[in-house]
């Protein structure tokens, strides 16, 4: 099974901050990486799919990069509305869709 | 609007079962994968089951094999899971979740506000 790490496990950021969060798979996963926001008490959301691709209606300070094994989500210029806590997702071994353990952004 | 509604979760005792339903609107159901996410209390996210647009492949995660089974009525619009020989491990938010894709690519693009099952006597 592949597994999935996240790094850091949490960050403190102030609002205009550049945010980069690390995803690492246990074996390479070529492109077959997903990023998700979730919100306390809401469903997680979509933000980049296939390691770089921005999802419809998700604002371009979101971008992603990476490919085999190590993957960047990035923040340009952190916004109060991002406050949240992200996971990485792989979908090479589908159909089973491993997700990492998450990274809490919050307020510094 | 595409939508995905879930429902039937509540309090239940160990070793007892419980339905959920998920009714999906505003696309063409019968197109996409459908996928149960759960999230225990504080927790991440963990992906339960899957199954196919016709509904000849599921699959699941190993910790619910033979207990939890996936299932769908297209004509319905409607997904299911139904939850047997629960354990206060499976106590968490379920999430019904869309699979859309981009070529090969698979990712969870829409998904339903969760329903909550609480494991516990």
């Amino acid at each position: 099974d592949i597994q999935m790490t996240q790094s850091p496990s949490s960050l403190s950021a102030s609002v205009g901050d550049r945010v980069t969060i690390t995803c690492r798979a246990s074996q390479s996963i070529s492109s077959y990486l997903n990023w998700y926001q979730q919100k306390p008490g809401k469903a997680p959301k979509l933000l980049i799919y296939a390691a770089s691709s921005l999802q419809s209606g998700v604002p371009s300070r979101f971008s992603g990069s990476g490919s085999g094994t190590d993957f960047t989500l990035t923040i340009s210029s952190l916004q109060p509305e991002d406050f949240a806590t992200y996971y990485c997702q792989q979908s090479y071994s589908t159909p089973g869709f491993t997700f990492g353990p998450g990274t809490k952004v919050d307020i510094k | 609007e595409v939508q995905l509604v879930e429902s039937g979760g509540g309090l239940v005792q160990p070793g007892g079962s419980l339905r959920l339903s998920c009714a999906a609107s505003g696309f063409t159901f019968s197109s996409y994968w459908m996928s149960w996410v759960r999230q225990a209390p504080g927790k991440g996210l963990e992906w339960v089951a899957n199954i196919k647009q016709d509904g000849s492949e599921k699959y699941y995660v190993d910790s619910v094999k033979g207990r939890f089974t996936i299932s769908r009525d297209n004509a319905k619009n409607s997904l299911y899971l139904q939850m047997n020989s629960l354990r206060a491990e499976d106590t968490a938010v379920y999430y019904c979740a869309r699979s859309g894709y981009y070529l090969t690519y698979y990712y969870m693009d829409v998904w339903g506000k969760g329903t909550t099952v609480t494991v516990s006597s």
